[in-house]
Parts: structure tokens; C-alpha cells; sequence
């Protein structure tokens, strides 16, 4: 769904660095999903959220990874302190009270 | 958590023929079924899902079945057209758990 958007598309990090990735999701979708792609590989769910609230973390790494979905404004993936292994593709999605997930164009994420 | 297997991981069909994408869930409690088409550099674009209270779904040259006692579905293509060629992935939830749980993928070739 192209409502679904997500910036930048490239982000160009060194060892150590933070990145932050943004997804606005479809006008009146309320639930917002973040997943990881590896090249070749699919998709792997990191995290549930709905306006100002952390549904379900259960993949996301325990560290350096955190997201928010503020209730203005888009939501946020930030990696902290970022390592080569967290170069990949990050896609959001988002719903609204149905199960059907409509995907972001996603960040590129390369780690120098 | 739930473990969703995909089979095969590359598939070569003639145009005009039919091609079928098989997964496997292992979660009884899952029960939306959705499958994406992802072309190179793309997002993934929903393009049928399927929730437990039917047994298949048709949309043009498009179904999906769904056996839930074996815990598997799949995706049929007819009529196979070059615009198909793009991998596939199938995935799997529990509505208003976790995110979805997707396959390994698919990448699909439609020889001219």
C-alpha cells in the first residue's frame, strides 16, 4: 500500500553510530509493525506497537534496539550503537483493526 | 512461538503453466494466512490472504487453500505470466498477538 512510507530509504552508518528509522503509517491505521530482512532471507517480526504503546517486543534484540509510536508523529526504530550485523532491510507495516498489513518501501540500512 | 516452513525455495515453471507454493504452520492457534509478492528491491505487496473459517480463497489467477487439521496451505498460480516472476512469501498469526510469522520465501521463475 503506498500510504505506508518510510525514511530514508538508505541510511549509511559506521561502527557505533545511531540510526534512527521513520514510518508513517497509513492516514487512520492505528498499529504499527517493524521487521527485518536479511539479504535472501525473509521477513523476521521485531515489533507491535499502537500509538504510545509497546504491544509486543518479543523481536526485537535485548539491546541497542528500542521503538516508539508517539502519538504525533511517526514511529521511530532506533538503533543505538549500531554493529556491521545490523545491516539489512527495515520494513514497517501497518494495520488498522483487522489483520491485514500494508508495507513500507523500507530502509536500507548499510553499516560501515 | 509459532514456526512457519516454505517449500520449495525456488521454482521454475513455463509461461502458461501452474505453479504451487506449499507452507507449513505449527501453531493451531494461528489463523490469518497471508501471502506477499516481493520483487527485487521492493516491499512486499499483499496479494491474497486467507483467515480459518474458509478452506480456499480465488481472485483471478490466484487461490489459496487452507488445510487446517494438516496445518498447511497453499498458493496456486494459473495461467503463469512473466510479471509473476518475483519471490513469494507465505506467513501466519495469531489475530491480536504477535506480529506475522513468515517463510523463508520462494523465488518463483516463469521461463518464456
Amino acid at each position: 500500500n503506498a500510504g505506508v512510507m518510510q525514511n530514508p530509504r538508505h541510511l549509511v552508518r559506521r561502527r557505533g553510530q545511531e540510526a534512527r528509522l521513520r514510518c508513517s503509517p497509513v492516514k487512520g491505521h492505528s498499529h504499527v509493525y517493524w521487521y527485518r530482512q536479511l539479504p535472501e532471507e525473509g521477513l523476521k517480526f521485531m515489533v507491535y506497537l499502537q500509538k504510545e504503546n509497546i504491544i509486543d517486543e518479543s523481536g526485537m534484540p535485548k539491546e541497542r534496539f528500542s521503538a516508539e509510536f508517539p502519538k504525533e508523529g511517526p514511529s521511530i526504530l532506533r538503533i543505538q550503537q549500531v554493529v556491521r550485523g545490523d545491516s539489512a532491510a527495515y520494513f514497517c507495516a501497518s494495520s488498522d483493526s483487522t489483520d491485514t498489513q500494508y508495507f513500507g518501501p523500507g530502509t536500507r540500512l548499510t553499516v560501515l | 512461538g509459532e514456526n512457519v516452513e516454505q517449500h520449495p525455495s525456488t521454482l521454475s515453471v513455463q509461461e502458461g503453466d501452474s505453479a504451487v507454493i506449499k507452507c507449513t504452520y505449527s501453531d493451531s492457534a494461528s489463523n490469518y494466512f497471508p501471502w506477499y509478492k516481493q520483487e527485487l528491491g521492493k516491499r512486499p505487496q499483499l496479494i491474497i490472504d486467507i483467515r480459518s473459517n474458509v478452506g480456499e480463497k480465488k481472485d483471478q489467477r490466484i487461490a489459496v487453500t487452507l488445510n487446517k487439521t494438516a496445518k498447511h496451505f497453499s498458493l496456486h498460480i494459473t495461467e503463469t505470466q512473466p510479471e509473476d516472476s518475483a519471490v513469494y512469501f507465505c506467513a501466519a498469526s495469531d489475530r491480536g498477538a504477535d506480529g506475522l510469522t513468515f517463510g523463508k520465501g520462494t523465488h518463483l521463475i516463469i521461463q518464456p
